[in-house]
């Protein structure tokens, strides 16, 4: 069974600091691996989507990278800002089969004070 | 502009009661999914469609119910056996399944509550 952890569970840091959020899983054998932010009482935005072949995505000032052989995805957020505050999530998708279901972490809550 | 809409944004359950949340998407996708968060936890999938007339159940389907009568449409039903029904509900979309470089796309949520 796929098993996705998290850390740290929460992260403060001042405005303007580079950051990185960890996330590991148990499983090697996937399709992908996704990224999410979750603001306050909403659904979730896609941030970063790298294929199980990729090593890295980039989109502005986030850059996910993935080590399928280790189980591991970091997501690095360059110069953070207050409006970068929300809870982090990141998913992967099983390969194998035909159900391509996405196993979540229970994500990172970030804080950036200005 | 393409979304998915998910309504109620709030709604109570009274005991032995079913409550049915809608989720409405215009993305032309061919997937559709509900998920289940409970506070500091990740979300967990209920049930899932890759095509109409299709679902298959996910790691939390007892105590719920679906359809897939429309492309656009993918309601969920909290039936009176689900005993622990407070939660975050969320729907998500995704082109067809196997397009695994498609990330999902998902509403803003109903928040269900027991009266």
């Amino acid at each position: 069974k796929q098993e996705v952890t998290q850390i740290p569970a929460a992260l403060s840091v001042p405005e303007g600091e580079n950051l990185v959020l960890n996330c590991s899983f148990t499983d090697s054998a996937i399709y992908n691996l996704q990224w999410f932010r979750q603001d306050p009482g909403k659904g979730l935005t896609s941030l970063l989507l790298i294929q199980s072949s990729q090593r890295e995505q980039t989109s502005g000032r986030l850059n996910a990278s993935l080590d399928k052989s280790s189980g591991r995805s970091t997501l690095y957020i360059a110069a953070s800002q207050p409006g970068d505050s929300a809870t982090y999530l990141c998913a992967v998708m099983r390969s194998g089969g035909s159900n391509y279901k996405l196993t979540f972490g229970k994500g990172t809550l970030l804080t950036v004070n200005p | 502009d393409g979304g998915i809409t998910q309504s109620p944004k709030y709604l109570f359950r009274k005991e032995g009661q079913n409550v049915t949340l809608s989720c409405e998407q215009n993305l032309n996708h061919d997937a559709m999914y509900w998920y289940r968060q409970d506070p500091g936890q990740g979300l967990r999938l209920i049930y899932y469609s890759q095509i109409v007339n299709d679902f298959q159940k996910g790691d939390i389907a007892e105590g719920y119910s679906v359809s897939r009568e429309k492309k656009e449409s993918f309601p969920l039903t909290v039936t009176s056996a689900q005993k622990n029904p407070t939660a975050f509900y969320l729907c998500a979309s995704s082109m067809a399944g196997q397009r695994t470089n498609q990330p999902q796309h998902f509403g803003d949520g109903t928040r269900l509550s027991i009266l």
